[in-house]
């Protein structure tokens, strides 16, 4: 069985600060781990994938995410937020059994 | 490239009434999964559809059903509404019968009262 945890439910921060936003997952089988975002009223976009290879993925808007798998945690972190980076976000683990389990998400609150 | 689609947006029902909600997969997808999300919840896996059958459930009742089309858009049916199963409604589609990428449609607000 998988499972996903996010361990902070809201996270609120200044603008230009730095974040960090916590995932540690349980399988027992080799994982594929995502992080979505949700902007209100949205639906989920995906934000960044490790299926393999390198464990520091990277988002085309400035996130980032480490895959360490002897903390089996895949946190999420952006050295500069906006104000546009405000939305829920949801870690996601998949594997070859189909479906997506997901986390409780972690909505991040950006203020000027 | 289309991009999933859903249909419709917002739905009012009464309690025992029945629904049928809609998704269109992206270009060149042929795998649909259905996830409920409450309010306040991360999304919960209700069932995958891969070439017009059946490829894995989560922890739904079988009032909770699906088709897919020869198309790969699909529908979601669920009968004998109950008021907890007012939630946001997202279809994701991806390529073949794993979950390595799923895309997500933009969910239907379903509201049983």
């Amino acid at each position: 069985a998988q499972s996903v945890t996010q361990l902070d439910s809201q996270v609120p921060v200044f603008e230009e600060a730095p974040v960090e936003l916590r995932c540690n997952y349980s399988s027992s089988v080799s994982v594929y781990l995502f992080w979505y975002v949700q902007y209100p009223n949205q639906g989920l976009q995906l934000l960044l994938k490790y299926l393999s290879g390198s464990t520091l993925v990277e988002s085309i808007n400035g996130f980032e995410a480490e895959f360490n798998k002897s903390q089996t945690s895949f946190h999420l972190r952006k050295p500069s937020v906006h104000i546009s980076d405000t939305a829920e976000y949801f870690c996601a683990v998949g594997g070859s059994n189909y479906k997506l389990t997901f986390g409780k998400g972690t909505l991040l609150t950006v203020n000027p | 490239e289309t991009g999933v689609t859903q249909s419709p947006t917002h739905l009012i029902k009464t309690r025992g009434q029945q629904v049928t909600l809609r998704c269109s997969s992206q270009s060149g997808h042929n795998t649909v999964s259905w996830y409920q999300q409450a309010l306040g919840q991360g999304p919960q896996f209700i069932f995958q559809y891969y070439r017009e059958e059946e490829n894995g459930r989560g922890n739904f009742p079988p009032r909770f059903s699906g088709l897919q089309f020869p198309n790969y858009s699909s529908e979601l049916n669920v009968n004998a509404l109950e008021l907890d199963d007012s939630a946001l409604y997202l279809c994701a589609s991806s390529s073949g019968s794993g979950s390595y990428e799923q895309y997500f449609g933009p969910g239907t607000r379903l509201t049983v009262t």
